[in-house]
């Protein structure tokens, strides 16, 4: 089975644009988690997603969206870049019924904002 | 999830035991994990235990959760050179969001 895929795996944004970042989940999976990670906060929870569905939102601001297609493949949009939003993307996906919920990492998108 | 924190280096021998700690403060945790983050790369489960159990034993990873007192560890046995990782305890609870703590960054020396 593939495993989760994140693209693009780098990107270079300058401040004040706007970036899409898209996830492919396991097949079979139908819940995506987006995490962004850097030095300073470590891994925070940004949104998490389910048959297209938000169904949980960290504290971040509007500024970071994401939406859920019905193939359980996600994508998030950051606007208005700006220097801190440069980080390590995360997303991972669980099938989520019951139980561990075991979510699968992605290798994660690297953003840079210059 | 509230808070989850784990002290952040580690330098172990190799051929010895390495064992990680974590303390979360969700009450209602229902599992707690271990991933494990490589360089570069994004991050692999290693194990998980439900929080009705106190211990959970997979090859060389032990789990050991105190739930009392609100304590996880990873016991890695005969740690090897291909162990030196960033090691980040995380937790779950009825909200579906998993927090993470900060990362332990083991080394492993020959």
């Amino acid at each position: 089975k593939a495993g989760v895929t994140q693209t693009p795996r780098y990107l270079i944004k300058t401040r004040g644009q706007q970036v899409t970042l898209s996830c492919s989940p396991i097949s079979g999976h139908r819940s995506v988690s987006w995490y962004q990670q850097t030095p300073g906060q470590g891994l925070q929870f940004l949104f998490e997603y389910f048959s297209e569905t938000q169904r949980n939102k960290g504290n971040f601001p509007g500024r970071f969206s994401g939406r859920q297609f019905s193939n359980s493949r996600s994508e998030m949009n950051v606007s208005t870049l700006e220097l801190g939003d440069s980080a390590l993307y995360l997303c991972a996906s669980s099938y989520w019924t019951s139980g561990a919920n075991e979510q699968f990492f992605g290798p994660g998108t690297r953003l840079t904002v210059l | 999830g509230e808070d989850v924190e784990q002290s952040l280096f580690l330098s172990v021998r190799e051929g010895d035991s390495s064992v990680i700690n974590c303390t979360y403060t969700d009450s209602s945790s229902t599992y707690l994990y271990w991933y494990k983050q490589e360089p570069g790369a994004g991050l692999q489960l290693l194990t998980y235990i439900f929080s009705n159990m106190d211990m959970k034993q997979d090859q060389r990873l032990t789990v050991l959760l105190n739930k009392k007192d609100k304590h996880l560890s990873l016991r890695i046995a005969d740690t090897q050179t291909g162990d030196s990782a960033i090691y980040f305890c995380a937790e779950i609870g009825n909200d579906y969001k998993l927090s993470f703590g900060a990362g332990t960054t083991v080394t492993v020396r020959a």
